[in-house]
């Protein structure tokens, strides 16, 4: 079946700099898609959604941009910290509510 | 968002037994789904938990493996059944409330099966 998937499996940055986490995904149908954090030992935490009839949505430190053309989504996180080190998923909607999950990407953030 | 409990959070387990999660929230939710998560891996969903009826199973999940019961608006269960190390994941439920589109998940219960 269709799925989602990511760029790049972990990804290691310098507390301060901004991180960017890309997805694929490959349902046109999808409408809507949301970015989860994942610490060690806890279920997804919700970070950021957007619809499909949007291409950018901002958070506190986080923005989501979509780009329906190539069926691109990523997650940008401003100013890192060490908090942010995880595991960020990145999921679509399809058929009335179901999630498809992509990967996962391991966020390493150096102090 | 909701609060989601489950349990237990964790388990080990003999290979032929069964184990039934609960999930718990604080507040009634229109949907609530089920997904497993093998170690380092990413979400797959089970089925999704409706309320009053039959549980609605994905490709590859059959009601015989994983009975879902959900009684109310506010709880479910799945049962994991004559279990084998392969069974050996995370389990978590998610909710969506009523008007809203986020799907939030619960702590998960994390099972290991010897």
């Amino acid at each position: 079946g269709e799925s989602v998937g990511l760029h790049l499996p972990t990804l290691s940055v310098q507390e301060g700099d901004n991180s960017i986490i890309n997805c694929a995904y490959s349902n046109s149908a999808s409408d809507y898609f949301i970015w989860y954090k994942q610490e060690s030992g806890k279920g997804p935490q919700f970070i950021i959604d957007i619809r499909s009839n949007m291409d950018k949505r901002q958070g506190q430190r986080v923005t989501v941009l979509l780009n329906k053309t190539v069926k691109h989504l990523s997650l940008q996180i401003a100013a890192t910290q060490p908090g942010d080190s995880a595991v960020y998923f990145c999921a679509e909607r399809y058929q009335g509510g179901k999630l498809i999950f992509g990967q996962g990407t391991e966020l390493s953030v150096k102090p | 968002s909701a609060v989601i409990s489950q349990k237990p959070s964790r388990d080990i387990c003999q290979r032929g037994t069964s184990l039934t999660i609960q999930c718990q929230v604080d507040s009634q939710v229109t949907m609530m789904f089920w997904y497993r998560q093998q170690p380092g891996q990413s979400l797959t969903l089970i089925a999704t938990a409706n309320q009053g009826s039959e549980a609605t199973y994905e490709s590859g999940f059959v009601i015989d493996k994983f009975p879902i019961s959900r009684p109310n608006l506010t709880f479910s269960t799945l049962t994991v059944s004559n279990m084998s190390p392969e069974d050996s994941s995370i389990y978590l439920c998610s909710v969506v409330h009523g008007g809203q589109e986020t799907q939030y998940f619960g702590p998960g219960t994390r099972l290991l099966v010897l």
